[in-house]
């Protein structure tokens, strides 16, 4: 069974500072893991996903995520924060081929950035 | 190129009311998925179609919902005899061809509001 957790309901940094938005995950095997963001009324829109090969992944927006098997976590970072990035974020995970080809998701940590 | 599309974007509709809500999907994307989303809370997957595969129909709540879709394009959900719990964010999203590496590409969802 896969299953993945967002820790953080709400995540509060200002404008100009790094931000990091936190994403657990259990499979039974490898996975796949991605990240989307909801902007208010709006569908989710992909940033970027984690499939093989270098842990860190960068996106869309200037969104990277790393990916770390020891501690099972694929954390969504930002190294300075906009105030146009406050949205909710959902994080997926997807097990290896040979899993389910539905991807579970997160609750959504909804990310407030401050001017 | 065209994104997914839903409608209607809004519906309000009486308790005890059958609903219909389409999704059109992006051209040649095999794999179509449908989630309900409630006020604050994280994605709930309903339904899977892949190509001419029988559906994944593990996700949905009751017998009320149904799902169809023809062929690889258009794809409706039907929500019988509504009730106020029904009220939700319904989002369909595509891919490419339904693999674990896949991006999905989200619609902007259909907001069902049940008096």
């Amino acid at each position: 069974a896969q299953s993945v957790a967002q820790p953080e309901d709400q995540v509060n940094v200002a404008e100009g500072n790094p931000l990091t938005v936190k994403c657990t995950y259990s499979v039974s095997g490898n996975p796949y893991l991605f990240w989307y963001v909801q902007y208010p009324n709006r569908g989710l829109q992909f940033l970027l996903k984690y499939i093989t090969g270098d842990n860190l992944v960068k996106g869309s927006y200037g969104f990277e995520a790393e990916f770390n098997k020891s501690q099972t976590s694929f954390h969504l970072k930002k190294p300075s924060a906009l105030v146009s990035d406050s949205a909710l974020y959902f994080c997926a995970v997807r097990e290896k081929p040979g899993g389910s080809y539905i991807p579970t998701f997160g609750r959504g940590t909804s990310l407030i950035v401050h001017p | 190129g065209a994104g997914v599309s839903q409608s209607p974007s809004n519906k309000v509709t009486e308790k005890g009311k059958d609903v219909e809500l389409r999704c059109d999907p992006i051209s040649g994307h095999t794999a179509l998925y449908w989630y309900r989303q409630r006020l604050g809370q994280g994605l709930e997957f309903l339904i899977y179609f892949q190509g001419n595969s029988a559906p994944d129909k593990s996700g949905l709540p009751s017998d009320r919902f149904s799902a169809e879709r023809t062929g690889e394009s258009v794809s409706t959900l039907t929500i019988q005899r509504t009730q106020q719990e029904d009220s939700a964010v319904y989002l369909c999203a595509s891919s490419s061809d339904g693999q674990n590496t896949d991006t999905q590409y989200f619609g902007p969802g259909t907001r069902l509001t049940v008096l």
